[in-house]
């Protein structure tokens, strides 16, 4: 149990156009979801918490505008990437808790 | 400020004998503790949580946790060249918080 899914894992768009990322957990439902960001040979980042039914909760320096959030269901929470550019280029990654968090397998972004 | 400090690595450890991962927190009202294993490329997988002082075995691995010293370790036994991975350290104050992660331990398995 506690499987958690991404889609994409991987995509490739050009510099100003918007990508949308969905986080699924697949065996249980998950009130809460959070995403991160993780660069290579860095540690993860958190960029933002979100809960069903309600707004995401961004960390410090994370722009809420550019990394839109929406937790629509206790299954389904999906980031958008508005605007990209290529220093947007990363590994996403959500997590959901159950109550412990479990990852999903990630999503690679290169904005060329 | 909350933090969870361990060593960066690499730790080297000859395939077959215990790896030992340690890890610190600042936070004295921490209340869950995880230990994560994230292969290069890869996203991290929970291998082992601990609530209670004291020692929790599953397998190979066993947490160990002092809440008085603000210590969490990892032991893996009879370790194998496929525990080669970075071992994330997290913590968590209470139920609905976010997890706070340490920067994470390369663990290297000599065959």
């Amino acid at each position: 149990g506690a499987v958690v899914s991404q889609h994409p894992s991987w995509v490739i768009c050009k510099s100003g156009t918007s990508v949308k990322i969905e986080c699924r957990s697949l065996d249980f439902q998950a009130t809460t979801m959070f995403w991160y960001r993780q660069f290579p040979k860095q540690s993860l980042m958190l960029m933002a918490t979100s809960n069903e039914g309600s707004k995401a909760t961004y960390e410090q320096g994370v722009e809420k505008d550019k990394f839109l959030i929406n937790h629509a269901s206790l299954t389904l929470s999906t980031l958008t990437v508005t605007s990209a550019h290529p220093e947007d280029s990363s590994f996403y990654i959500c997590s959901a808790s159950h109550p412990e968090q479990y990852f999903g397998p990630g999503t690679r972004l290169t904005v060329t | 400020q909350k933090e969870v400090e361990q060593n960066s690595g690499p730790l080297s450890v000859p395939e077959g004998a215990i790896a030992s991962l340690n890890c610190t927190y600042s936070d004295r009202g921490s209340q869950s503790f995880f230990w994560y294993r994230q292969y290069s490329g890869k996203s991290p997988e929970l291998i082992m949580f601990i609530y209670s002082n004291g020692d929790k075995e599953d397998g190979r691995f066993t947490a160990q946790l002092n809440k008085a010293s603000q210590y969490v370790s990892l032991l893996i036994r009879d370790s194998q060249p496929s525990d080669s991975a970075t071992y994330l350290c997290a913590v968590k104050v209470n139920r609905d918080d976010k997890i706070i992660f340490g920067k994470g331990t390369r663990l290297h398995i000599l065959p």
